[in-house]
């Protein structure tokens, strides 16, 4: 079946501009994540989703950072008034809960890079 | 707070022969799970295998075992007989299994790139 996909796979802005971030689970799976990679580094948590509701966005960096998952399915990552510190690949995973056993599939991931 | 410490930058390995990935982590959580992933220069993470803090034995997954050493707080990743296609970035991380929420997400050490020689 098809894996989580994440679009777009490149994104370049302008510093100061609004960038939307889109990610779409595997079906049928309830939970999702957001993971931020800067250059030379290991994933870094950002939020977690369950259903429709964010059940632990402790990790978004600052207000400047929001998802949402409206129906429960596809995510979008938001970021408002970009700065060169935002570059990084935006990554997105999905499981079928969020059952402490679930795996974690991964997407692609978004590459961001603010000029 | 929990910590993934992986020492190895950078390794090599003949192609056919086995290698270590080394991982030590730091967690006061009592129970936990231990992750391996996979990276290829795709920038997809690949799951490769698990190991809970419970379990006794160790993980094997086809080519993949983990050799986990709890009074270390040591996973290290046995990769054998490797493969060219072995040739990526490799993660550890872990979550914590017992906290509602924070229990969810995954910490990442800062990977280990592998290059399989012919």
């Amino acid at each position: 079946g098809a894996g989580v996909s994440q679009t777009p796979s490149n994104k370049v802005t302008e510093k100061g501009k609004y960038v939307e971030l889109r990610c779409d689970p595997i079906s049928g799976h309830t939970a999702l994540y957001w993971y931020r990679q800067s250059l030379g580094q290991g994933p870094e948590f950002l939020i977690y989703f369950q259903g429709t509701g964010a059940a632990d966005d402790s990790g978004l960096p600052n207000d400047r950072f929001f998802a949402v998952r409206p129906e429960g399915s596809v995510s979008t990552l938001k970021i408002q008034r970009t700065e060169r510190g935002d570059s990084a690949v935006y990554l997105c995973a999905s499981s079928l809960t969020a059952g402490r056993l679930d795996t974690q599939y991964f997407g692609p991931g978004t590459r961001l890079t603010v000029l | 707070a929990q910590k993934i410490t992986q020492t190895q930058p950078g390794m090599f390995v003949q192609e056919k022969e086995a290698v270590t990935l080394d991982c030590t982590y730091d967690t006061s959580d009592q129970s936990y799970g231990l992750f391996w992933y996979k990276q290829p220069s795709s920038g997809e993470m690949i799951f490769l295998i698990y190991q809970g803090s419970y379990d006794e034995q160790n993980a094997t997954e086809g080519r993949y075992s983990l050799n986990f050493q709890k009074a270390r707080k040591s996973a290290n990743l046995v990769i054998s007989a490797s493969q060219l296609g072995d040739s990526a970035m490799y993660f550890c991380a872990m979550r914590d299994l017992f906290k509602e929420t924070s229990g969810s997400r995954l910490t990442f050490g800062e990977g280990t790139q592998l290059t399989v020689n012919p």
